[in-house]
């Protein structure tokens, strides 16, 4: 099993829908988890920490499920400028930071 | 603030030669850098984890004497890729932790490098 999973999609919607990503991480020590958005041959810039009590930001949620061990970001009112790659990071510490990315889900929003 | 820039942003040498990338955080003290290879359609992947003053941590079937990392200072890391070949053309890209939030990387804007 991956460290970290994701659905690579693409995930196609109109703009206006709202969709949700999950992500999944095999490592139950895991501390810190985080969003991040890359655009095509750019570099990744991290879009949102993802907090035990949850975390909002404008349009964007992300919630942490230990239980489960999963990650999810929901984007509501999607904005054409949201076709991006979101990559789930997952941070381990122990001696070291160990950072695990997923392989990221393709969002397409169509006009 | 949390600024990291990379250089040089691309670059093209000849098979057997030596490409030295440098990584420097700008406005913070990152007690730990990463190093990245992205290939095309493909997510990030570590290679290794550096702390300012120690050898770096690679990653597993990343080799070591090819990619020689040194983090020589709080807000300097370079990797030199060492010998290198077709195989090694990729997107690499550094991030650094230690800013406001200990556990945030921020991301170098790539170095893609094309082996001839």
């Amino acid at each position: 099993r991956k460290e970290v999973e994701q659905d690579p999609g693409p995930f196609n919607v109109p703009e206006g829908a709202t969709v949700a990503f999950n992500c999944t991480y095999s490592n139950s020590a895991s501390q810190s988890f985080f969003w991040y958005r890359q655009d095509c041959r750019k570099e990744p810039k991290l879009l949102m920490s993802v907090y035990s009590s949850g975390n909002e930001d404008g349009r964007f949620t992300a919630q942490l499920n230990r239980a489960s061990q999963y990650i999810s970001l929901l984007i509501r009112d999607s904005k054409l400028s949201d076709s991006a790659t979101y990559l789930c990071v997952v941070l381990n510490s122990g001696g070291y930071q160990k950072v695990t990315f997923g392989t990221g889900t393709k969002l397409q929003v169509i006009p | 603030g949390a600024v990291v820039s990379q250089h040089p942003s691309w670059v093209i040498c000849k098979s057997g030669t030596s490409v030295k990338i440098e990584c420097r955080s700008l406005d913070f003290q990152a007690t730990t850098m990463f190093w990245y290879r992205q290939f095309p359609k493909q997510s990030l992947m570590l290679m290794a984890t550096s702390n300012e003053g120690s050898k770096a941590t690679y990653e597993q079937g990343v080799e070591k004497d090819k990619f020689l990392i040194n983090h020589a200072s709080l807000t300097l890391s370079t990797l030199t890729v060492t010998s290198a070949h077709p195989e090694d053309s990729s997107f690499y890209i550094c991030s650094a932790s230690g800013g406001r939030d200990l556990y945030e990387q921020y991301f170098g804007p790539g170095t893609r490098l094309t082996v001839t």
